[in-house]
């Protein structure tokens, strides 16, 4: 099993542009997360799906972003127009119901 | 609602000394407690879990933790730290499927 896969791992952009970052999470894993860490709000839960029907989105910060599931295979976060308080490590993590997260590598995004 | 406190944001300790990362939690619903360990440009990984029975719980590379319900902690402790041991060390508090909620982290320096 390749765990939990995120691309892009590093992203730089400028101000304004469109970001989308990409999640596979694991093969009958039916709950993924997307987290946000930065240096000074730590990890900050955004969204999470179970069977790709997003529960709870009460943690993405405005409208700017939004995640899609389309299937049990994929899930992305797209921020659009991206802005420099945006820059930070973004995570996916994946769940089989276990109570146990298991975490991608993350996408290291900098808006300029 | 559920929140966890890491008291400390970050620890220094010898080689081979033992080391104790405090960790206390408020929630509202069965608790289930976790600690994860995150080393540079990595995601997090899990180190031990408690989720019912005996309060002393075991995980990977040596760590353990007790859960006190008396005093909402859940310390992680170590006997003797490696320089391996080097990382940020998380601890989350979770119940049902609502995702987890991490501490600030606590960055364990290991000095030789």
């Amino acid at each position: 099993d390749a765990g939990v896969i995120q691309s892009p791992r590093h992203e730089v952009t400028e101000m304004g542009q469109e970001v989308t970052l990409r999640c596979k999470p694991i093969s009958g894993h039916d709950y993924l997360f997307w987290y946000r860490q930065t240096m000074m709000r730590g990890l900050e839960l955004l969204i999470y799906f179970n069977n790709n029907v997003p529960i709870d989105d009460s943690g993405m910060p405005e409208d700017r972003f939004s995640a899609k599931m389309p299937n049990a295979s994929f899930s992305t976060l797209k921020i659009q127009p991206s802005e420099p308080r945006d820059s930070a490590v973004y995570f996916c993590a994946a769940d089989s119901g276990a109570n146990v997260l298991t975490f991608g590598a993350g996408s290291r995004l900098t808006v300029l | 609602a559920q929140s966890v406190t890491q008291l400390d944001s970050q620890v220094p300790v010898f080689e081979e000394a033992p080391v104790e990362l405090r960790c206390n939690y408020s929630s509202s619903v069965s608790v289930y407690l976790f600690w994860y360990v995150q080393y540079p440009n990595q995601g997090l990984q899990l180190l031990l879990k408690y989720l019912s029975g005996s309060t002393l719980v075991k995980g990977i590379n040596g760590f353990e933790a007790e859960f006190n319900k008396s005093q909402t902690s859940f310390h992680l402790r170590k006997p003797s730290v490696h320089i391996s041991d080097t990382a940020e060390y998380f601890c989350a508090v979770g119940g049902g499927a609502d995702g987890l909620t991490f501490g600030k982290g606590t960055h364990l320096i290991i000095q030789p």
